[in-house]
């Protein structure tokens, strides 16, 4: 059973689309994390959401969390190919505070010039 | 100082060699991970430190021994590894306090293969 259900799990689009990536659970988490990933590196942080309802901009991204704190999503105005990698959503669950991280299965984003 | 860093970068060995993998990060961060990672997924957590004391392990197999000399370092020690266990190995730290919001820092990783 995976606790966190990331979609879709391959993306390949064209440069100056958009596109949404979802998390969902039916746990609920105290916070929620999305990272992104090169191939060979490792995730780097994007953002941190923590209050149901919550919207964060990073520029071209926008993530928000949901109102009861059990699926978040990230949005991607104007793809471009520097976009490209693996993101991943990742949350510490409200019942599990020894410092362990959910991770949703990664979404491979390619962005075609 | 926002980093976490990992020595080697890439890494061959034989099924009898030992070696080890070497973190470190200078953030003050009392909570330090081992993950194993293949290609396309996601991280899998195999070991976690808490003020240096091991505080989870995923039934991890003995071939892999954690150890963390102090609170900025942590060592995963390997033995007679298994060419399944050929994968990226991430180390990741964070501030295990409440309120923090459980975001965890990770290295670039060491890039493990095993003949």
């Amino acid at each position: 059973t995976q606790l966190l259900e990331q979609s879709p799990q391959f993306l390949s689009i064209q440069e100056g689309e958009n596109l949404t990536v979802y998390c969902n659970s039916s746990s609920v988490f105290s916070s929620l994390q999305w990272y992104r990933q090169e191939p060979g590196e490792g995730p780097v942080l994007l953002v941190t959401v923590v209050t149901g309802g919550e919207v964060k901009k990073l520029k071209r991204l926008t993530f928000q969390f949901g109102d009861a704190r059990k699926d978040s999503s990230l949005h991607i105005t104007a793809a471009q190919p520097g976009d490209t990698g693996l993101y991943l959503c990742a949350g510490e669950r409200v019942d599990d505070q020894g410092g362990k991280l959910i991770f949703g299965q990664g979404t491979e984003l390619s962005v075609k010039p | 100082d926002t980093e976490v860093t990992q020595t080697p970068k890439h890494l061959v060995m034989g099924m009898t060699n030992k070696k080890s993998l070497k973190c470190e990060q200078h953030m003050g961060h009392r909570a330090m991970y081992w993950y194993k990672q293949k290609a396309k997924k996601p991280p899998e957590l195999m070991f976690v430190y808490s003020y240096e004391k091991l505080s989870i392990n995923e039934s991890v197999p003995s071939r892999f021994s954690p150890e963390c000399p102090n609170s900025s370092l942590l060592n995963l020690h390997l033995h007679a590894l298994q060419p399944e266990d050929s994968a990226l190995y991430l180390c990741a730290s964070s501030h295990p306090l409440a309120g923090t919001k459980g975001e965890q820092f990770f290295g670039p990783g060491t890039r493990l293969t095993v003949l």
